[in-house]
Formats: structure tokens, C-alpha cells, sequence
């Protein structure tokens, strides 16, 4: 079936220095990428999103970069923080039989930010 | 702020218990899922609905019901729980049309 592949799963930084998270999708018909962050003991929450007709995207500290081609995408995390500090998820928008659309998500980069 | 609840942070239950996990939100979302969260595995979609009284199955239906009687409900049941389906389980809500999903903080079973 269709997946993402997330890379790596487990990522240790000093503070200010920067992180970058892989993932890869099999859907070349996915168009939409989010990336989610999930804090310890809360749900996960959306930090950024890319669509399929752009190839990078940032917000401050962090950015996407997108590769159609290639199928991958990517976060930048800059300047890291201790409260950079949590599991990231990237996610591929999948289109189904019904008409209907989801999210497949990866299986989660555990981020450590050491002061 | 959405908010989306989940009635229990923490659940243990007995193999072979009928377990119901509820999720509300109060943002008047079209769209809900369930999914569990396990180690190494990310998030896996289990059901979702686009509307009261509709579902959809996900990747991984098999075990599970749902109910979406109301709007700002969505129920999981797992009709007879078993080992395999200890796990967080997460609730999310999207307003029609849009990505964006909003999570609720899970539920944590354990099946003994």
C-alpha cells in the first residue's frame, strides 16, 4: 500500500544548532505535505505545510523543502531550542476510492535539544 | 481555540471488554478520525467521518467500530478488546475543506 518513510527516527542536537528530518512518499499523486509536532503528553499539532505546486516554505526558525521528483521532503529546524524538543510527524495527503482524502503519516523523529 | 477532548487520558481494561473511547469537539467540524499512535509505526488511521452517521474505514478498521451519532461526537468501540489493541489512541477534527487536523491530547489503553 501506499506509505512515507520517515528519517531519522531518533535525532540529538546541541542547542543553536540546525536539525533536518527526511521523509519519503509513494503516492506521486499526493499534493499536500504537513508536518505535525507532538509535545510530551499532547497531541500532535500542525507547524508547517507544503502543497505540491511550491518547492520550499518557512515560517521563522522552520522550513520545508519539497522535491516532486524525487518524491521527498524535508523540515529544517535552525537555531534549535530545548523547546524544539518533541516527535515530528511528516504526513502525504492520499486520495481514495470514494473521493475521499487522508492523511498517511510517518512513523515519527524523536527530536532532543541538549543546552 | 479548537479543542478537541478525549473522555479519559488513561484506560485499563479486561480482554474481551467492550471498550467505548468518545471524542468531542466544540469547532463545529464536518470531518473526525480516530487513529493509534505505537512505536516505530507513527500514527495509523483506523476510521474516519465526514459527516453525522457516516464512517469510512481506514488502513486498519479490523477490531473497531465507530458511531458519529452527533456532529461534535465521534465514538470508537473496540467490541472485544484484546491484547494487540493496547496502544494511544488519538482523536483529530477538520472543518470541511481544509487539511488541518487538530488533535485531542489521546487516550492511553492498556488491555490486560
Amino acid at each position: 500500500g501506499e506509505n512515507v518513510e520517515q528519517h531519522p527516527s531518533t535525532l540529538s542536537v546541541q542547542e543553536g544548532d540546525s536539525a533536518v528530518i527526511k521523509c519519503t512518499y509513494s503516492d506521486s499523486a499526493s499534493n499536500y505535505f504537513p508536518w505535525y509536532k507532538q509535545e510530551l503528553g499532547k497531541g500532535p499539532q500542525l507547524i508547517i505545510d507544503i502543497r505540491s505546486n511550491v518547492g520550499e516554505k518557512k515560517d521563522q526558525r522552520i522550513a520545508v523543502t519539497l522535491n516532486k521528483t524525487a518524491k521527498h521532503f524535508s523540515l529544517h529546524i535552525t537555531e534549535t531550542q530545548p523547546e524544539d524538543s518533541a516527535v515530528y510527524f511528516c504526513a502525504a495527503r492520499l486520495w481514495g476510492s470514494g473521493g475521499y482524502n487522508k492523511l498517511i503519516f510517518g512513523a515519527g523523529t524523536r527530536l532532543a535539544v541538549h543546552p | 481555540d479548537v479543542k478537541v477532548t478525549q473522555s479519559s487520558r488513561y484506560l485499563v481494561k479486561r480482554t474481551g471488554e467492550k471498550v467505548f473511547l468518545e471524542c468531542v469537539q466544540d469547532m463545529d467540524h464536518e470531518n473526525m478520525f480516530w487513529y493509534r499512535q505505537d512505536p516505530g509505526l507513527g500514527l495509523r488511521l483506523i476510521y474516519f467521518s465526514y459527516d453525522v452517521k457516516m464512517k469510512e474505514k481506514g488502513d486498519i478498521p479490523e477490531g473497531y467500530s465507530v458511531s458519529r451519532e452527533k456532529k461534535e461526537r465521534f465514538s470508537l468501540i473496540l467490541e472485544s478488546a484484546s491484547t494487540n489493541q493496547t496502544s494511544m489512541y488519538l482523536c483529530a477534527s477538520s472543518p470541511k475543506g481544509q487539511e488541518t487536523q487538530y488533535f485531542g491530547p489521546g487516550t492511553r489503553l492498556l488491555v490486560l
